[in-house]
């Protein structure tokens, strides 16, 4: 069974572009949620996703959006890059809706991304 | 609000000892999963374990031990033995299992070497 896929798995971007990043989730999961992870700021959850619907969404700024497609696909937007927006993007995929956590969370491998 | 704190920052061990990563947490839910996570330098978070607020049962998986107190709010993470194999990244989370909740809430890591 395919685990969570995000791609892609690295991304230079420069201050002010936008980036969209992938994340498939494994077959039959239809909740996926993103979490941005720093040195900083550790991991922080940036929005979570069920049937094409945002269920909740993180302290983070508009800049910061996402969307999810009827086969479970999600992908964010981060628009207006900042350098501070250099990080690890990591999905997750789980079988329940958000906030059960009856489903547990599996993760993909992440995309880093590089502002410059 | 909900809080997650991992003391340690870093542990280095030499093989073969025992180590045990200390995780509190604090919530006003009275339902809610508690997670570990193990992270390599792949990057990507590897599930090791879920447990629900009214399961205090301890648990053991071959090398690995887990203690939930919810009197102390805390969820310890023991390896025996440890291996090389083990030096990684652990993070302790919490969610909230009722509607609405803001995804997983993660504690800062704690960096675990273990030295041949």
């Amino acid at each position: 069974k395919a685990g969570v896929t995000q791609t892609p798995r690295y991304l230079i971007k420069t201050r002010g572009q936008q980036v969209t990043l992938s994340c498939s989730p494994i077959s039959g999961h239809r909740s996926v949620s993103w979490y941005q992870q720093t040195p900083g700021q550790g991991l922080q959850f940036l929005f979570e996703y069920f049937s094409e619907t945002q269920r909740n969404k993180g302290n983070f700024p508009g800049r910061f959006s996402g969307r999810q497609f009827s086969n479970s696909r999600s992908e964010m937007n981060v628009s207006t890059l900042e350098l501070g927006d250099s990080a690890l993007y990591l999905c997750a995929s789980s079988t329940q809706p958000p906030g059960t956590g009856g489903g547990g969370y599996t993760f993909g491998s992440g995309t880093r991304l590089t502002v410059v | 609000a909900q809080k997650v704190t991992q003391a340690q920052t870093e542990i280095s061990v030499v093989e073969k000892e025992d180590v045990t990563l200390d995780c509190v947490y604090e919530t006003r839910d009275t339902t809610y999963y508690l997670f570990w996570y193990k992270q390599p330098p792949s990057g990507e978070l590897v599930f090791l374990i879920r447990r629900n607020s009214f399961d205090e049962q301890n648990e053991i998986s071959g090398r690995y031990s887990w203690n939930f107190q919810k009197s102390t709010s805390s969820f310890n993470f023991t390896i025996t033995a440890s291996q090389v194999v083990d030096s990684a990244v652990y993070f302790c989370a919490l969610v909230y299992s009722g509607g609405g909740a803001d995804g997983l809430t993660f504690g800062k890591g704690t960096h675990l070497i273990i030295q041949p």
